[in-house]
């Protein structure tokens, strides 16, 4: 199990949208629909903002969107706001009953 | 509400033990089809999946830990944990329990975490 490849920062100003990508392989990303996305402050729990691709949870802002493209899911983030500024981190099951993370991405709101 | 709560060490040695257990409070551990896994992030780095377990006990790791962890579910008491050994520096890390969500086993999301517990591998 390789961990899925994310950028390592991404940035945007308040207002703007950005898109985070996570690539993995046939085997994980490109072979089944449960990518999961997360959002961690630091010193927080790490939480879920997007399940199996593209479902958002209770409570999560609209603001926030997933979706896929072959082996990359992508998690767009619009209307950006300073409390976005985190670390995202994408996963997906690889099959047999295992799971993998992606290295996690910086998000700096300038 | 459902609510994790971990406990267990803060400062291990190397080559020994550590074990941590997860505590489910506002709702069943054994109900409802949800997994219950296991996560790690060290020092500067992202997170890594360790292993999780389903309400009926069945266990699923990490190839990459598979030969030191141990995951386990006592159901009378709403407790899972975990126990990974033969610690060296490399296992030091922010350790977080969480449930999947129902439906996909593993595959499922992680849909409630707890607040982690940073266990630091020193002699």
């Amino acid at each position: 199990q390789s961990a899925l490849t994310q950028p390592a920062s991404v940035s945007g100003s308040p207002g703007q949208s950005i898109t985070i990508s996570c690539t993995g392989t046939n085997s994980d990303v490109g072979k089944y629909n449960l990518v999961s996305w997360y959002q961690h402050h630091p010193g927080t729990a790490p939480k879920l903002i997007i399940l199996e691709g593209s479902k958002r949870p209770s409570g999560v802002s609209s603001r926030f969107s997933g979706s896929k493209s072959g082996n990359t899911a992508s998690l767009a983030i619009s209307g950006l706001q300073t409390e976005d500024e985190a670390d995202y981190y994408c996963s997906s099951y690889a099959g047999s009953s295992s799971l993998v993370f992606g290295g996690g991405t910086k998000l700096t709101v300038l | 509400q459902l609510q994790l709560q971990q406990s267990g060490p803060r400062l291990v040695k190397p080559s020994e033990t550590l074990s941590l257990t997860c505590t489910v409070s506002g709702g069943s551990i054994d109900s409802g089809g949800h997994y219950w896994g296991w996560i790690r992030q060290p020092p500067g780095k992202g997170l890594e999946w360790i292993g999780s377990i389903s309400w009926t006990a069945n266990t699923y790791y990490n190839s990459s830990l598979k030969s030191r962890v141990s995951i386990s579910v006592d159901t009378s008491k709403t407790q899972f944990s975990l126990r990974l050994n033969s610690l060296t520096a490399a296992d030091t890390a922010e350790y977080y329990c969480a449930r999947h969500d129902s439906y996909f086993g593993v595959g499922g999301a992680f849909d409630v975490w707890a607040q982690g517990t940073m266990v630091t591998v020193s002699s």
